[in-house]
């Protein structure tokens, strides 16, 4: 069975850094590109970033480019986002994925992990 | 990037009814490979978002034969033959054809 779960998320202030982990199991991760969507409260969804399975590629959406980093341990089956400069428009649910949902590869998501920027 | 425009963004349906969605990209979907990635989620209320459609009209598995998908370039539409209580939650058309991936808005579905 296939499982993603999420973990990291908290609160932090604007201007802060938090790490997010996300620990895979139940397919060959290694063999996978990754990604990060994420969701405000209330609001809709935001692909946020890609990574390849040798880590030769990572793709950002603009709005964390700079300030977010992508990274994976396949040794460990694990995904994570570093992200620093946080700002309150970064408050969301953080979900990772498998990136081939989004082209017709299977589909699992996590429970996701609430990040919440607030002084 | 790609703008995916839905409407409406809410719709009220009566139990047993049809229901169809519209999703707009301000580009054409279609990839290199020839393939179209669109595709449509399903958000019930509190849960996390699930892919009901892949690639315009491959229905995933489990999916009740009651959602279908249709469209080509930048017309799409997902369509309930009849609704059910389940079906009540947000419904999103996504693009995995240009970076970045884009969402539509969201479409509201509620049941009169």
């Amino acid at each position: 069975e296939v499982q993603l779960v999420e973990s990291g998320g908290g609160l932090v202030q604007p201007g802060g850094s938090l790490r997010l982990s996300c620990a895979a199991s139940g397919f060959t991760f290694s063999s996978y590109w990754m990604s990060w969507v994420r969701q405000a409260p209330g609001k809709g969804l935001e692909w946020v970033a890609n990574i390849k399975p040798d880590v030769s590629e990572k793709y950002y959406v603009d709005s964390v480019k700079g300030r977010f980093t992508i990274s994976r341990d396949n040794a460990k089956n694990s995904l994570y986002l570093q992200m620093n400069s946080l700002r309150a428009e970064d408050t969301a649910v953080y979900y990772c994925l498998v990136a081939a949902s989004a082209r017709g590869g299977f589909d699992y998501w996590g429970q996701g992990t609430l990040v919440t920027v607030s002084s | 990037d790609v703008v995916m425009t839905q409407s409406p963004l809410s719709l009220p349906v009566t139990l047993g009814q049809p229901a169809s969605i519209s999703c707009r990209s301000s580009q054409s979907l279609v990839y290199s490979d020839g393939n179209t990635y669109l595709n449509w989620f399903q958000q019930r209320p509190g849960q996390s978002p699930r892919r009901l459609i892949y690639k315009v009209s491959n229905r995933d598995s489990g999916v009740p034969d009651r959602f279908s998908g249709s469209g080509s370039g930048t017309d799409f539409t997902l369509k309930i033959s009849r609704v059910e209580a389940e079906d009540v939650g947000v419904y999103y058309c996504m693009q995995g054809t240009h970076w970045p991936w884009t969402f539509g808005q969201g479409t509201k579905v509620e049941i009169k």
